[in-house]
């Protein structure tokens, strides 16, 4: 079973725009959740994250929004860059009676220049 | 380490020989784990370890995948008779303490290819 879902494998944005990507998850124990980045040949990278006691997180260019009630996550990005062009995993972990974090499929990033 | 290394990165063998690849974490990382990418797929989690301990190896495939983590830093990962389904980027990923929440670390990857 898929604990965690990004039901959209890519995403193609035009430089400068904004980049949304969204992740849904089905276990209410999940009471943290991370974004990766990877670039081809090399291990996913953490990028932002985010505690279930907030809504919101903000980084720079990356901000994550938690909708607890829909158990929806997304990650924005924005202005999105030529470089952002990546597989971003949306991944989440906590109290579930397991040390793992759990990923989703990933969503590929295309930003045009 | 400076960051965490897998090798090989590229292995290449036979249907039914057996394989094993490596991992060697952040040092003084406690946990480390071993997942698995297949094409087209999500990161697939395959084993945990807290030091030598593996308190969650829910992940493993079948019995013909194990894995063994020594003076709680190298680890091992040995997939016996390989099948064409084992084909897949394995990736090893170490943290700080284990706890949930905390971010890992990734190594490369091994890409495997089981012809």
């Amino acid at each position: 079973d898929q604990q965690v879902k990004q039901n959209s494998p890519s995403l193609s944005v035009q430089e400068g725009r904004i980049s949304i990507l969204n992740c849904d998850y089905t276990n209410s124990m999940f009471d943290y959740f991370l974004w990766y980045k990877k670039y081809p040949a090399e291990g996913p990278t953490f990028l932002i994250s985010i505690s279930s006691i907030k809504d919101k997180n903000e980084d720079g260019r990356f901000t994550v929004f938690l909708n607890k009630s829909a158990k929806h996550l997304s990650l924005h990005i924005v202005p999105s860059q030529p470089g952002d062009s990546a597989v971003y995993f949306c991944a989440a972990s906590g109290n579930t009676g397991g040390f793992k974090t759990i990923f989703g499929a990933g969503t590929r990033l295309f930003v045009k220049a | 380490g400076a960051g965490v290394s897998q090798s090989p990165s590229n292995k290449v063998t036979e249907k039914g020989k057996d394989v094993e690849l490596r991992c060697d974490p952040i040092s003084g990382h406690t946990a480390l784990y071993w997942y698995r990418q297949s094409l087209g797929q999500g990161l697939e989690f395959l084993i945990y370890f807290q030091g030598n301990s593996a308190p969650d190896k829910s992940g493993l495939p079948s019995d013909r995948f194990s894995a063994e983590r020594t003076g709680g830093s190298v680890s091992t990962l040995t997939i016996q008779r390989t099948q064409q389904e084992d084909s897949a980027v394995y990736l090893c990923a170490s943290s700080s303490t284990g706890i949930p929440r905390e971010k890992l670390f990734f190594g490369s990857g091994t890409q495997l290819s089981v012809l």
